[in-house]
C-alpha cells in the first residue's frame, strides 16, 4: 500500500512565527509532490508543488523535497491568522495521474 | 484560472433514493476527472478515475454499481449515488485535469450529501 504520512498534529503558532509541515512517503518512484490547503467545509486548493530535490519558494510559503530520504515540508513564513486550515500532502507516482492524499494538519495561527 | 463547478453543494435525501452529482469545467476541457470522497476529520479517499468517452476505473472497495460515473463530454462528470444508505453520508468532490495541465488538478468546491 502506497502511504504519505504527516504529523497528526494539530499544531498551533503565533501570528508572525514560521509553521513547519512535514511529509513522508512510501513509493520511492514518487515524482510530483503538491501542498494543498483546505479550509473547513470547503474543497481543497491548491498551495504549490515541487518536483526536484531542494527549496522552491512562493511568497511565504516554501516547499522542501528531499527524494532520497522521502520527505516533502511546507514553510509559512510569516503566519497570518488567514494560514489556519488543514493542510494536506499529496503525491503522485510516476506514471500514474493518481493523488494519494495524507490524513491532513489542522494548523491554527493565534492572533 | 481553471474553475471546476459541481452542483448541487449540498443535498439531503431519504435511505434508498438515488443523488446525482455533476462536475463541471467551466473554461477548460477536462480529459480526465477524479471523483473523491472525505469523510468527516479525514482525507480524500479516491473513488475513481473517468476519462471523456470511456468507462471509469475505480478504485479497490469502491463498488460501481453503487456508485455509477459517466463522462459524456469534455466538460461534464456525473456521480449517481444509487440506493443511498446513511454511510453513503459524505463530502464527494470533483477534480478535472486537463491537456495543458498534466501536473495538476483543479478541484470543484465539494458536494455534501447527507443521507437520511
Amino acid at each position: 500500500q502506497k502511504e504519505v504520512e504527516q504529523n497528526s498534529g494539530p499544531l498551533s503558532v503565533p501570528e508572525g512565527a514560521i509553521a513547519s509541515l512535514n511529509c513522508t512517503y512510501s513509493d520511492r518512484g514518487s515524482q510530483s509532490f503538491f501542498w494543498y490547503r483546505q479550509y473547513s467545509g470547503k474543497s481543497p486548493e491548491l498551495i504549490m508543488f515541487i518536483y526536484s530535490n531542494g527549496d522552491k519558494e512562493d511568497g511565504r510559503f516554501t516547499a522542501q523535497l528531499n527524494k532520497a530520504s522521502q520527505y516533502v515540508s511546507l514553510l509559512i513564513r510569516d503566519s497570518q491568522p488567514s494560514d489556519s486550515a488543514t493542510y494536506l500532502c499529496a503525491v503522485k507516482q510516476g506514471g500514474s495521474e493518481k493523488l494519494v492524499f495524507g490524513k491532513g494538519m489542522k494548523l491554527t495561527v493565534n492572533p | 484560472g481553471a474553475v471546476v463547478s459541481q452542483h448541487p453543494s449540498r443535498v439531503i435525501c431519504k435511505s434508498g433514493t438515488s443523488v446525482k452529482i455533476e462536475c463541471r469545467s467551466l473554461d477548460f476541457q477536462a480529459t480526465t476527472m477524479f471523483w473523491y470522497r472525505q469523510f468527516p476529520k479525514q482525507s480524500l479517499m479516491l473513488m475513481a478515475t473517468s476519462n471523456e468517452g470511456s468507462k471509469a476505473t475505480y478504485e479497490q472497495g469502491v463498488e460501481k454499481d453503487k456508485f455509477l460515473i459517466n463522462h459524456a463530454s469534455l466538460t461534464l462528470s456525473t456521480l449517481t449515488v444509487t440506493s443511498a444508505h446513511p454511510e453513503d453520508s459524505s463530502f464527494y468532490i470533483c477534480s478535472a485535469r486537463g491537456l495543458t495541465s498534466l501536473n495538476e488538478q483543479f478541484f470543484g468546491p465539494g458536494t455534501r450529501l447527507t443521507v437520511l
